[in-house]
């Protein structure tokens, strides 16, 4: 079955700290792994889109990496603000017949000022 | 400005009660999708579609149906066979079902009263 997890569920930091957050899939056949994030009672806004090819992407100070072989992703946020308080999703997409994309259950974000 | 919209953004469902929900996108984007989100669990596919006039149950079918007339519109009716409705729907689009980045609306909030 394939799953994605992300590590840890919530997490909580001072402004100013680069952090990283994690994703993990089970099944290493991805089209392309995306980041979003989601402020409270909002929809999802996309982050960042690496394809399979790819070993990152960057937008800001946001990065984006990923290691397929060991079925991980790992969003790096440097310098951290509260504006950046969310909850942020990783979402991995298999195609096919599914049409799919199987989505973790997100990391919550704080960032104390 | 092109994008998705959902409305509308709060919608409270009685007892036995047929509702819709209405997802418009000016993308020009092939696939839509419908999601449902629960608190502490990742985002579940009720439906999608590829193609207009065309579209596949997703994990969570039961007691929803949807129609695809149109390339821009993927309305999501809640039927009265849905026993637990109470969620946040999201919808989102793509240019094609895989390998490419999928675009979120800011969702619908239906409450069961």
């Amino acid at each position: 079955k394939q799953e994605v997890t992300q590590i840890p569920a919530a997490l909580s930091v001072p402004e100013g700290e680069n952090l990283v957050l994690n994703c993990s899939f089970t099944d290493s056949a991805i089209y392309n792994l995306q980041w979003f994030r989601q402020d409270p009672g909002k929809g999802l806004t996309s982050l960042l889109l690496i394809q399979s090819s790819q070993r990152e992407q960057t937008s800001g100070r946001l990065n984006a990496s990923l290691d397929k072989s060991s079925g991980r992703s790992t969003l790096y946020i440097a310098a951290s603000q509260p504006g950046d308080s969310a909850t942020y999703l990783c979402a991995a997409d298999y195609g096919g017949s599914q049409g799919n994309l199987i989505f973790g259950k997100g990391t919550k974000l704080s960032v104390k000022p | 400005d092109g994008g998705i919209t959902q409305s509308p953004k709060y919608l409270f469902r009685k007892e036995g009660q047929n509702v819709t929900l209405s997802c418009e996108q000016n993308l020009n984007h092939d696939a839509m999708y419908w999601y449902r989100q629960d608190p502490g669990q990742g985002l579940r596919l009720i439906y999608y579609s590829q193609i207009v006039n065309d579209f596949q149950k997703g994990d969570i079918a039961e007691g929803y149906s949807v129609s695809r007339e149109k390339k821009e519109s993927f309305p999501l009716t809640v039927t009265s066979a849905q026993k637990n409705p109470t969620a946040f729907y999201l919808c989102a689009s793509s240019i094609v079902t895989e390998g490419t980045e999928a675009f979120f609306g800011q969702g619908t909030r239906l409450t069961v009263v």
